[in-house]
């Protein structure tokens, strides 16, 4: 068990739609990532926070945007999906000062 | 721009035999350098990692890594190939050349290598 938790588990929902993943990080870490993991892309940067605040910006499209709350956890909304949106999205956590991020279990989402 | 590529996007070994998975890297500063392990339907598993100090790195499982500067690589290896061991694994760099801070310290990651192990 990494520490870190991301809910829910499994998403299935249709085209068009709008879905929010969550991530608790690991307590005490500042930093949270956010990673896409798809058959024909791999495991790509999305977005990181920094204690709230946006600290850098991979291959997110326009449709996707997160956020960092005050109690640290994090979300990653997906609007308007499309089919090739299906993929595993994970979250990571990393402690100020130290190199190792930590993965949660991932979100499974079907776009249908 | 960090860049990683992982030779092989299969490799198959029998149980007892090495395992070796390649890893080559590009960064433009001080690379720190992981390998991670994805069992199926499951999140990913810090295996070993590099950043300063010693090139030959111990891990989790029996694994280590070598890191040369002069080759950009860090291969990893294990001399005994466990049915355990069957995953993906995947390598990654990360641009947070200190430790400390709020540097950005995003991973960019190789393909992966699926590691079949066969009796």
């Amino acid at each position: 068990d990494s520490g870190v938790t991301q809910t829910p588990k499994h998403l299935i929902t249709a085209t068009g739609q709008r879905v929010t993943l969550r991530c608790s990080p690991r307590s005490g870490d500042l930093s949270v990532y956010w990673y896409q993991q798809s058959l024909d892309q791999g495991l790509q940067f999305l977005i990181q926070y920094y204690n709230g605040e946006e600290r850098a910006k991979g291959n997110i499209l326009e449709r996707f945007s997160a956020q960092q709350f005050p109690d640290l956890h994090s979300e990653l909304n997906l609007s308007s999906l499309e089919l090739g949106d299906s993929a595993l999205y994970f979250c990571a956590s990393r402690a100020t000062g130290h190199e190792t991020q930590y993965f949660g279990p991932g979100t499974r989402l079907l776009v249908l | 721009a960090q860049s990683v590529t992982q030779l092989g996007s299969h490799v198959s070994v029998s149980e007892g035999a090495l395992v070796l998975l390649r890893c080559n890297y590009s960064s433009s500063v001080p690379p720190y350098l992981f390998w991670y392990v994805q069992y199926p339907n499951q999140g990913l598993q810090l295996l070993l990692k590099y950043t300063t100090g010693a090139t030959l790195v111990k891990g989790i499982n029996g694994f280590e890594a070598e890191f040369k500067k002069s080759e950009t690589s860090f291969h990893l290896t294990k001399p005994s190939a466990h049915m355990s061991d069957a995953a993906e694994y995947f390598c990654a760099v990360s641009d947070l050349a200190n430790a400390g801070g709020t540097s950005y310290g995003k991973l960019t990651f190789g393909q992966g290598t699926i590691l079949t192990v066969h009796p």
